[in-house]
């Protein structure tokens, strides 16, 4: 399977711990995305990389919300002191960046993190 | 601000039936305007999008989309419907620019419903 994946598929943790989840885009995809999905919602944009750098991180939830992309393959997102309000599905996307900026971007499943 | 109004939160349309999931945008600028489809346990699917050009875009699926500048809309449409069209549906705008970094984003999405 060639698409987006992301790891865990689920994670179920306790009220302050951290978590981190994993996504591994398409091979030749530049960028990378990260969003998170509510029950009822539409993906809401948290951060992006071009290559291994972050372009955008301004719409991160909190400061306890972070994410790497080193290598500018894969990439991380991890949650500190994790709270109830932190559960929903993370949401991690690709695309390839050309000569114009508006290739569509391909999804992983997500991962669904739940706080108890 | 971008912003992406779904106005349905559920349609149900008999299968063979035509169908249409509305959706309305709102950008500073020209927009690209996409639809994706989510399938439960799953990401999203790119259907199809719209950047420049002929207004009636076709996509995956059977389905297309229709861009209309002067009522900012841009619906999805099939002609007919089948019961595995039955998932959510997401519209999402971004407006074009040269950066790119604008995010995308998303509607409530709109949950169709096809009953045979």
């Amino acid at each position: 399977d060639t698409g987006v994946s992301q790891d865990p598929r689920h994670k179920i943790t306790k009220r302050g711990q951290n978590v981190t989840f994993r996504c591994d885009p398409i091979s030749e995809h530049n960028r990378l995305y990260w969003y998170r999905q509510t029950l009822g919602q539409g993906p809401e944009f948290l951060t992006y990389f071009q290559n291994e750098a972050q372009l955008e991180k301004s719409r991160l939830l909190s400061d306890r919300f972070s994410a790497e992309r080193p290598k500018g393959s894969f990439s991380t997102l991890e949650i500190q002191r994790t709270e109830q309000g932190d559960s929903a599905m993370y949401l991690c996307a690709s695309s390839l960046l050309g000569e114009s900026s508006y290739n569509e971007q391909f999804f992983g499943p997500g991962t669904r993190l739940t706080v108890l | 601000a971008q912003s992406v109004a779904q106005p349905e939160d559920q349609v149900n349309v008999a299968e063979g039936n035509p169908l249409t999931v509305k959706c309305t945008y709102s950008v500073s600028g020209n927009p690209y305007l996409f639809w994706y489809v989510q399938y439960p346990n799953r990401g999203l699917q790119f259907l199809l999008k719209y950047i420049t050009g002929d207004n009636l875009v076709k996509g995956s699926y059977g389905f297309e989309a229709e861009f209309n500048k002067s009522q900012t809309s841009f619906h999805l449409k099939k002609p007919s419907a089948l019961v595995s069209d039955s998932a959510l549906y997401f519209c999402a705008v971004r407006v074009s620019s040269d950066s790119g970094n604008t995010p995308l984003v998303f509607g409530k999405g709109t949950r169709l419903s096809v009953i045979a």
